[in-house]
């Protein structure tokens, strides 16, 4: 079955470092995004980029984030200068837009800032 | 504004006991999208169900069963003869028909006791 992969799984950086967590979609799918769940909270919408750009993006969102599509596979979260409060679970997520809401999830991507 | 409530924050029960998980949403939308994930200890989030508000019929899945009444707006979660690895974190969620992004609620973190 195939499956929204992510990597890393967990990564541990030092405050004001960038960070790149990086996805792979499922290979048909268009509409891709980026959930964020800080620990013991709810799961937080940050962005969903379609056709090579961001069709909508949450107040969360700011000039410290940043997503691309480098290349037909990828699809990548860069955090410029990351804050403590950057620390948390970043799920990546794709639709083939096979129903409203399909969207398949990664497994996540566990970040801790120091 | 469209908005999931969960008011359970947590809940323990006793192996082979029967649970139910409220959801209450919001939305003045007609058409939308319900959902129920499952997040286990390992962090992952996992799909257990769709429901659009077109179809209210109940819904069995082996001991899983779910309660869709447009009426008090609520799309409750029934375990029956829950097991040890039940134990996770299980969330409500919604997505209108015309948007893409997912509404999570703040989730309700289940413990079964042996």
């Amino acid at each position: 079955e195939p499956e929204v992969t992510q990597t890393p799984s967990h990564q541990v950086t030092q405050m004001g470092q960038e960070v790149i967590l990086r996805c792979v979609p499922i290979s048909n799918h268009l509409y891709f995004y980026w959930y964020r769940q800080i620990l013991g909270q709810k799961v937080e919408f940050l962005v969903s980029f379609y056709n090579n750009e961001i069709s909508e993006k949450s107040e969360i969102f700011d000039d410290q984030f940043s997503v691309e599509r480098p290349d037909g596979s990828n699809f990548t979260l860069k955090i410029r200068s990351t804050k403590l409060e950057d620390s948390a679970m970043y799920f990546c997520a794709s639709s083939g837009r096979g129903a409203p809401g399909e969207l398949f999830f990664g497994e996540g991507s566990r970040l801790t800032v120091l | 504004a469209q908005k999931v409530t969960q008011a359970q924050t947590e809940i323990s029960v006793v192996e082979k006991e029967d649970v139910t998980l409220d959801c209450v949403y919001e939305t003045r939308d007609t058409t939308y999208y319900l959902f129920w994930y499952k997040q286990p200890p390992s962090g992952e989030l996992v799909f257990l169900i769709r429901r659009n508000s077109f179809d209210e019929q109940n819904e069995i899945s082996g001991r899983y069963s779910w309660n869709f009444q447009k009426s008090t707006s609520s799309f409750n979660f029934t375990i029956t003869a829950s097991q040890v690895v039940d134990s996770a974190v299980y969330f409500c969620a919604l997505i209108l028909n015309r948007d893409d992004k997912i509404i999570f609620g703040k989730g309700t973190r289940l413990h079964i006791l042996p």
